[in-house]
């Protein structure tokens, strides 16, 4: 079954901090990875979309890393502010190729930058 | 930068009522997608549509659910039945290409709907 798993569940940490946010994906066939962050009552805004070849990308302060082997993926964030309060959320289509391929969403690590 | 909109921004509707809601893409965007979100749950897939006609659907599009795209501009869900468990907010989205090539999904606010 294709799933898409995250933690932690939530996380606390101070501004200016950074964090890692881990991603365990059971998707077949893989395509390409994406992380969102939605904020409360809003829409997922897209953070990064990695192919399967990539390793590695960054967005500002967001770093993702893809490891296709293992099936994980991380988003980590540096200097967090308080503006990083969100939920995000690993995402991966469950088709490739001509597929239209649906979005299979994670559950979403909810974080909180406290000043 | 252009921008996914939908509206109304929240409804609510009895039980058993139609509601209709509205979204308008990206206008050179040619995917086009539905999800909904419970409160407190993930977000969840509803149906794709491309070229006019569904592409993808999952269990939860039923026959209570249709998608149109009614002119050129505009992409409606209906709900024909609403029930207690169809509140949730409802996101639409689109893009450029499939969801299975590494094309940007732009989500709009959401509606959210509210059964009672």
């Amino acid at each position: 079954k294709n799933q898409v798993e995250q933690s932690p569940q939530s996380l606390i940490i101070l501004e200016g901090k950074n964090c890692t946010l881990q991603c365990n994906y059971t998707v077949s066939p893989f395509s390409n990875l994406r992380w969102y962050k939605q904020d409360t009552g809003r829409g997922p805004v897209s953070l990064t979309i990695m192919t399967f070849s990539e390793n590695t990308k960054s967005n500002g302060r967001y770093t993702a890393t893809l490891d296709a082997d293992t099936k994980q993926s991380s988003l980590h964030i540096t200097a967090s502010q308080l503006s990083d309060s969100a939920s995000y959320i690993c995402v991966a289509p469950s088709g490739y190729g001509g597929s239209q391929g649906n979005l299979i969403f994670g559950k979403g690590t909810k974080l909180s930058v406290k000043p | 930068e252009p921008e996914v909109t939908q509206t109304p921004s929240h409804q609510v509707t009895q039980m058993g009522q139609e509601v209709i809601l509205r979204c308008v893409p990206i206008s050179n965007h040619l995917y086009f997608y539905w999800y909904r979100q419970i409160l407190g749950q993930k977000v969840e897939f509803l149906v794709s549509f491309y070229n006019n006609e569904i592409s993808e659907k999952s269990e939860i599009f039923d026959d209570q659910f249709s998608v149109e795209r009614p002119d050129g501009s505009n992409f409606t869900l209906k709900i024909r039945s609403t029930k207690l468990e169809d509140s949730a907010m409802y996101f639409c989205a689109s893009s450029e290409g499939p969801g299975g090539m590494p094309y940007e999904q732009y989500f709009g606010p959401g509606t959210r709907l509210t059964v009672t």
